[in-house]
């Protein structure tokens, strides 16, 4: 399986303002996803990176509020903007078509 | 989006006791997933099935692809200390491509 790192691991941000994750895979691979898990919660899909391509969007989830960027087959990033108390969850980005593999999450608290 | 029911939502078992937990959904699936999920990390995958009825082990964890394709099992043997986490099942259909359902979520406590 890939090896897939996140930076930050975590952060404390003040509402209004904007964080970038980013997601590193040690090999190229054609599907990167993004998830948000609220706290005490499952794993929801924000959205595919597809790389060379805009994004696709899950119900719910836009692209002015979570922009993300997929430059290449081993990174993405993902922008959490505008950021309000709500947007406090895990980021988790993934790779994978049959199975899917986790990093390790980005922990955000937004005051 | 579609969620799985997946029970139950924790349990609480002595150490070496044997664990059991599904999950179930309206729609049927063509690939399942288990995850585990320790506190502050990402969820590990922990068995993959693709096929109805197929029974898949892991060391002293096994899991089952339903026969109707609506439901997974995973069990747990002799629990020990090191189980203890949140286990999710996952589950995808051919129609939503490679996009994955996340479970509620099982919360496991191994009391030593």
């Amino acid at each position: 399986s890939a090896v897939i790192s996140q930076k930050p691991s975590r952060d404390i941000c003040q509402r209004g303002t904007s964080l970038t994750i980013q997601c590193q895979v040690d090999s190229q691979v054609t599907m990167m996803f993004w998830y948000r898990q609220q706290p005490g919660q499952s794993l929801t899909l924000i959205a595919t990176a597809n790389q060379g391509s805009e994004a696709t969007y899950e119900s719910g989830f836009v692209i002015d509020k979570f922009p993300i960027s997929r430059p290449n087959l081993t990174f993405s990033t993902l922008t959490v903007s505008n950021m309000s108390p709500e947007d406090s969850s895990i980021y988790l980005c993934s790779v994978g078509e049959e199975t899917q593999y986790f990093g390790p999450g980005t922990r955000l608290l937004v005051l | 989006g579609q969620q799985l029911n997946q029970s139950p939502q924790s349990m609480f078992i002595q150490e070496g006791e044997d664990v059991s937990m599904n999950c179930t959904s309206s729609s049927i699936f063509n690939t399942w997933l288990w995850y585990k999920q320790d506190p502050g990390e990402g969820p590990v995958l922990l068995i993959a099935l693709y096929k109805a009825g197929e029974l898949t082990s892991n060391g002293r964890l096994t899991a089952q692809f339903g026969i109707t394709r609506k439901d997974s099992f995973l069990n747990i043997s002799a629990s020990i200390p090191s189980d203890v986490g949140i286990y999710f099942c996952a589950g995808s259909r051919l129609s939503t491509g490679n996009q994955f359902y996340f479970g509620t979520g099982t919360s496991l406590t191994v009391i030593p």
